[in-house]
């Protein structure tokens, strides 16, 4: 399957800990991007990390890439209840197909 | 703002029925997709169109078909619903991947849950 897999699938934390969610791929990556998806809603675009960029930081969240290992990492720091959702990693294939990871739910507790 | 809109948020409709969802973009993109997601495979993509009545098949499309008569709306039909066919469906629109009006993001609607029984 071309799919991504992210790990872990799910993750608890306490409010205020720091979440740190992993996606890797078999084909190589391309301009990855990671999304959220609140429960029962659409996907929304969080941050986009191209090819050529090692890291990138947007607020409170901080994207790693590795092309060589294909794979990236998503922290987001001093998490909050509100940050509650799942999580999904995104690469572009071709001239417009976007292969999604298979998700990591993350719960922040109060 | 994009908005993406999707006629139904909740669907249940019986076997063998003709099933219809609809969605709308006013951001005037080019792309639209029609994706499935089940729970522990992500999401996958039904259909893709780059252009009014142009469609590209993705990576399960069987069972389904798709119509793309105005370029804000891109219509997904499930020609004979299936029990199988119970997931939620995502629209999304984006702009070309390529070209000097380029751009990686994609816009969702809120989603369809759709129960065949």
């Amino acid at each position: 399957s071309q799919q991504g897999e992210e790990d872990p699938q799910a993750l608890s934390i306490q409010e205020g800990e720091n979440a740190t969610m992993n996606c890797s791929y078999k084909t190589s990556i391309n301009n990855l991007q990671w999304y959220r998806q609140n429960s029962g809603r659409g996907l929304v675009h969080l941050i986009l990390i191209r090819s050529n960029e090692r890291e990138k930081h947007s607020g409170r969240l901080r994207v790693t890439l590795d092309t060589s290992k294909k794979s990236s990492s998503l922290l987001i720091t001093a998490s909050r209840a509100a940050d509650t959702a799942s999580y999904f990693c995104a690469t572009v294939a071709g001239t417009y197909k976007y292969i999604f990871g298979t998700g990591t739910r993350l719960k922040v507790l109060a | 703002d994009v908005k993406v809109t999707q006629s139904s948020r909740y669907l249940v409709k019986r076997t063998g029925e003709k099933v219809f969802l609809e969605c709308v973009q006013d951001m005037d993109h080019e792309n639209m997709f029609w994706y499935r997601q089940d729970p522990g495979l992500g999401l996958r993509l039904i259909y893709f169109s780059y252009d009014v009545k142009m469609k590209e098949k993705g990576d399960i499309p069987e069972g389904y078909s798709v119509s793309r008569e105005k370029k804000e709306r891109f219509s997904l039909i499930l020609e004979s619903a299936s029990t199988n066919q119970t997931s939620m469906y995502l629209c999304a629109s984006s702009l070309p991947l390529l070209g000097p009006a380029s751009s990686y993001e994609q816009y969702f609607g809120p989603g369809t849950r759709l129960t065949v029984t």
